[in-house]
């Protein structure tokens, strides 16, 4: 069974309101969460390190205050997209402490 | 230069056919490897990790070249199933952190 949930698995939602995604290690905790971004046809881009109970450590050229994350408890990590806008269209994945389980990913469209 | 590269494919080949796939990574530092496979609109799982010495699972082959930085995938007698994109990773550590570092991926398709 899955190891690592992410939630909603799609969204859209119109440019400029604020999305949170959630992601959920479900067996084990994780101190660690990475939060990824794929855009089509790209590979994965690691945009930010989580670790529970302190901050994230951000990928050079990922905005700390555009992609907000939360790693408040062992098994909960928020990534939150604020003000979103069209070129963040993008499928956001997790993967949690030695990054060999990914959560299925969440599909967010902007309009 | 990208940290790991892969030719994009796309790869098309009959079923039952012997495919290969080549990733060149950077940074000889890079102490991990392996082959993820992504299908689409899924995220990737992780198919093998790649040693030096090289590896095999069932109809799978990986290799590794430190010297030259070059890591190989072989499918053997390929099956439908094994259509998918294929994304060549790299463990490095960077300004003190451990991070996977992902290829573009290679598109396989294998045709019945």
């Amino acid at each position: 069974g899955a190891v690592v949930s992410q939630h909603p698995s799609r969204v859209i939602c119109k440019s400029g309101t604020s999305v949170k995604i959630e992601c959920r290690s479900l067996d084990f905790q994780a101190t660690t969460m990475f939060w990824y971004r794929q855009f089509p046809k790209q590979s994965l881009m690691l945009m930010a390190t989580s670790n529970e109970g302190s901050k994230a450590t951000y990928e050079q050229g990922v905005e700390k205050d555009k992609f907000l994350i939360n790693h408040a408890s062992l098994t909960l990590s928020t990534l939150t997209v604020t003000s979103a806008h069209p070129e963040d269209s993008s499928f956001y994945i997790c993967s949690v402490n030695d990054e060999q389980f990914f959560g299925p990913g969440t599909r967010l469209t902007v309009l | 230069r990208k940290e790991v590269e892969q030719d994009p494919g796309p790869f098309n080949v009959p079923e039952g056919a012997t495919v290969a796939f080549n990733c060149t990574y950077s940074n000889s530092a890079s102490q991990s490897f392996f082959w993820y496979r992504q299908d689409c609109r899924k995220e990737p799982k992780l198919l093998m990790s790649v040693y030096s010495s090289g590896n095999e699972d069932g109809r799978f082959t990986a290799q590794l070249n430190r010297a030259s930085q070059y890591i190989s995938l072989l499918i053997r007698d390929s099956k439908l199933s094994d259509s998918a994109t294929y994304l060549c990773v790299v463990n490095a550590v960077f300004q003190g952190a451990q991070k996977l570092v992902f290829g573009q991926g290679t598109r396989l398709t294998i045709n019945p």
